[in-house]
């Protein structure tokens, strides 16, 4: 019920090419966060979106929440070995804290 | 900059040994979250605090985990006894009042030998 199914668990690219990955829930979420967790590392904040087809960029990043609420994706354009990490899509504001298994993302220079 | 503090870094323990992890979250943060990390996986919510009270506890195994957070500031996670499935990375998070961004603790490895 209140999990978020993120897709696809794994991604390796090669420098430069893109890279994207969806997050979907059964249900209508308030909002979504994501997280970037580098290897040994700990969960780091990156953007929530709130609104209903919102899209907010970062540099190199772009994230989409879905028109109905239930689904989000972050894309991230020309792929850097810095990008190397797992990438967490969670659920949050007033209910509890959930986040998806991620997508890990390697990076071939 | 302030950051959550997580004590101790490794732990190694016994199974059936009890075991402790100590959270300090950023001063005024209200939220506070217990998340347990397997390899590999995603965090898995424990327990979440608001000030001193419990918000969720839902996915705690009640039966040897226990988490308090007494004056509403610093909190402990135990375990008693340790199974050899506990062993896992164990993060603290924590988060002010109707914001979003959580910040997290560098975490206790704990490895049940």
């Amino acid at each position: 019920g209140q999990q978020v199914m993120q897709i696809p668990q794994y991604q390796h690219v090669q420098e430069g090419e893109d890279f994207t990955t969806y997050c979907n829930s059964s249900t209508t979420l308030s909002n979504i966060q994501w997280y970037k967790q580098r290897p040994g590392g700990h969960p780091v904040f990156l953007i929530q979106l709130v609104k209903s087809g919102e899209v907010k960029k970062q540099k190199r990043l772009t994230f989409q929440f879905g028109e109905a609420k239930k689904n989000s994706s972050l894309h991230i354009t020309a792929t850097q070995t810095t990008d190397v990490g797992t990438y967490f899509c969670a659920r949050g504001g007033s209910e509890k804290l959930v986040f998806g298994k991620g997508t890990k993302l390697t990076v071939n220079p | 900059e302030a950051e959550v503090a997580q004590s101790p870094r490794y732990k190694i323990t016994e199974k059936s040994q009890a075991v402790a992890f100590w959270c300090d979250p950023i001063s005024g943060h209200a939220t506070l979250y217990w998340y347990r990390q397997i390899l590999g996986q995603g965090p898995e919510l424990l327990v979440q605090f608001q000030d001193e009270s419990v918000v969720d506890d839902s996915q705690l195994p009640k039966d040897r985990f226990s988490a308090e957070r007494l004056k509403g500031v610093d909190s402990t996670l135990k375990i008693q006894p340790a199974e050899l499935g506990d062993s896992a990375m164990y993060l603290c998070a924590s988060s002010r009042n109707r914001a979003p961004e959580a910040f997290f603790g560098q975490g206790t490895r704990l490895t049940v030998v």
